[in-house]
């Protein structure tokens, strides 16, 4: 079935440095995939997607690529903010609009220093 | 933008009680709704699909008689874990597709605690 491995947090960062929060997935066919966010006390937000191989999803300065050889979608940030700490979660669908059902990963906690 | 309340965001109930989620969408319809759990260190794992005026559809491993879904109107859904147990202690989150763009919300989450 579909998987999502995503990289194993928490990660901590200072503010101004690089993020990258790894993320692989298997799946049959040609999935759509998703980053969600989840800040404190709130629901999962939808970062970025991208829909076919090659696409890039971005939103905030965050991006990632859709790699179908290294069946990938890691997540980059050059900059990171104190407003970043949250929680990230790597997902696939069926669907463009993943309203069907999602296949996520773990999630991984960021926390950003001053 | 459109919310998603997901209600209580904790509880704790004691071992054999039943415990009700509610999970409305506060400015659209939502014929669709999605119930998910997450257990410590693993992945958010759909439980069910929860569609208005019919029965829910649970993925495998599921056991539809102990997590009641009812979907009675277009704005709420509910998730009813029956005669509770400390293995079912977890992270529950709801999710609604607005039925106008087909676009995706989820909840806060509620945190369940079995004694």
């Amino acid at each position: 079935g579909d998987s999502v491995t995503q990289m194993e947090g928490p990660v901590t960062l200072s503010e101004e440095a690089f993020l990258t929060i790894n993320c692989t997935y298997t799946a049959t066919g040609y999935p759509s995939l998703f980053w969600y966010v989840q800040y404190p006390g709130e629901g999962l937000q939808l970062l970025l997607k991208a829909t076919k191989a090659d696409d890039k999803g971005s939103n905030k300065g965050f991006e990632a690529t859709y790699r179908k050889e290294t069946t990938s979608f890691h997540l980059e940030k050059g900059s990171v903010q104190v407003s970043d700490s949250a929680v990230y979660f790597c997902a696939l669908s069926s669907s463009n609009f993943g309203n069907e059902k999602l296949t996520f990963g773990t999630g991984t906690r960021l926390t950003i220093i001053p | 933008g459109a919310v998603v309340s997901q209600h209580p965001s904790r509880v704790i109930c004691k071992s054999g009680t039943s415990v009700k989620i509610e999970c409305r969408s506060l400015d659209f319809q939502a014929t669709t709704m999605f119930w998910y759990r997450q257990f410590p260190k693993q992945s958010l794992m759909l439980m069910a699909t929860s569609n208005e005026g019919s029965k829910a559809t649970y993925e495998q491993g599921v056991e539809k008689d102990k997590f009641l879904i009812n979907h009675a109107s277009l704005t709420l859904s509910t998730l009813t874990v029956t005669s509770a147990h400390p293995e079912d202690s977890s992270f529950y989150i709801c999710s609604a597709v607005d039925s106008l763009n087909e676009k995706l919300f989820f909840g806060s989450g509620t945190q369940l605690s079995v004694l």
